[in-house]
């Protein structure tokens, strides 16, 4: 079985700071990783992927995520928060091939002027 | 290229009302999943297809929710009857198969009352 937690549900940053959202990841396999962003009313979009190369997996829009197997974590960052990545982030975990995709509870990230 | 069509996107029904609800996944896409959203929650996966096939349905309540993929393409979940707690969103995704990254539709937002 595999498992994602997000720990805390609410994460908020100034325009410019550095954002930290963190995701530890349970698998008795080597897993899969996702982080997803979802806006209001839309549904979740892809931002990044682990599947066992790098462990420093870029993403879209600037966001960046490390696998540590050590720390069972797959925190995901980006340098300077901008207005627009104000929105729901979930971390995901596949417990590798064909099996499913579970995910953690979401964190609201906001961003203040 | 076109993305997870889902459709309605909104349906307010009576409860004991029956509901369906329609997906239409990537081209050549051939797994196929329904997410159950609560609000301020992670996804939850209801069935997972792989073409026509049932692969995982072990969190579907099936006393009260169906879904088929006829011919391995689009798919449609149904609810008879409805109940108040299923208000919710209700997400398809599909990917290439069961290894790769799952793609998402924007969903449909029941409200029972």
């Amino acid at each position: 079985a595999q498992s994602v937690t997000q720990l805390g549900s609410h994460v908020s940053v100034s325009e410019g700071a550095l954002v930290l959202l963190r995701c530890n990841y349970s698998s008795s396999v080597p897993p899969y990783l996702f982080w997803y962003v979802q806006y209001p009313n839309q549904g979740l979009q892809l931002l990044l992927k682990y599947t066992s190369a790098a462990t420093l997996v870029k993403g879209i829009n600037g966001f960046e995520a490390e696998f540590k197997k050590s720390e069972t974590s797959f925190h995901l960052t980006k340098p300077s928060a901008h207005m627009s990545d104000a929105a729901e982030y979930f971390c995901a975990v596949r417990a590798g091939a064909n099996s499913k995709l579970t995910f953690g509870k979401g964190i609201t990230l906001s961003v203040r002027p | 290229e076109a993305g997870v069509v889902q459709s309605p996107r909104y349906k307010i029904i009576e409860k004991k009302q029956p509901v369906a609800f329609w997906c239409n996944p990537i081209s050549g896409h051939n797994t196929l999943y329904w997410y159950l959203q609560n609000l301020g929650q992670g996804p939850e996966l209801l069935i997972r297809y792989e073409n026509e096939e049932a692969v995982d349905d072990s969190q579907l309540p099936k006393d009260r929710f169906s879904a088929e993929r006829l011919k391995g393409v689009d798919s449609t979940l149904k609810i008879q009857p409805a109940e108040l707690g299923d208000s919710a969103v209700y997400l398809c995704a599909s990917s290439l198969n069961g290894n790769t990254e799952a793609f998402f539709g924007q969903g449909t937002r029941l409200t029972v009352v």
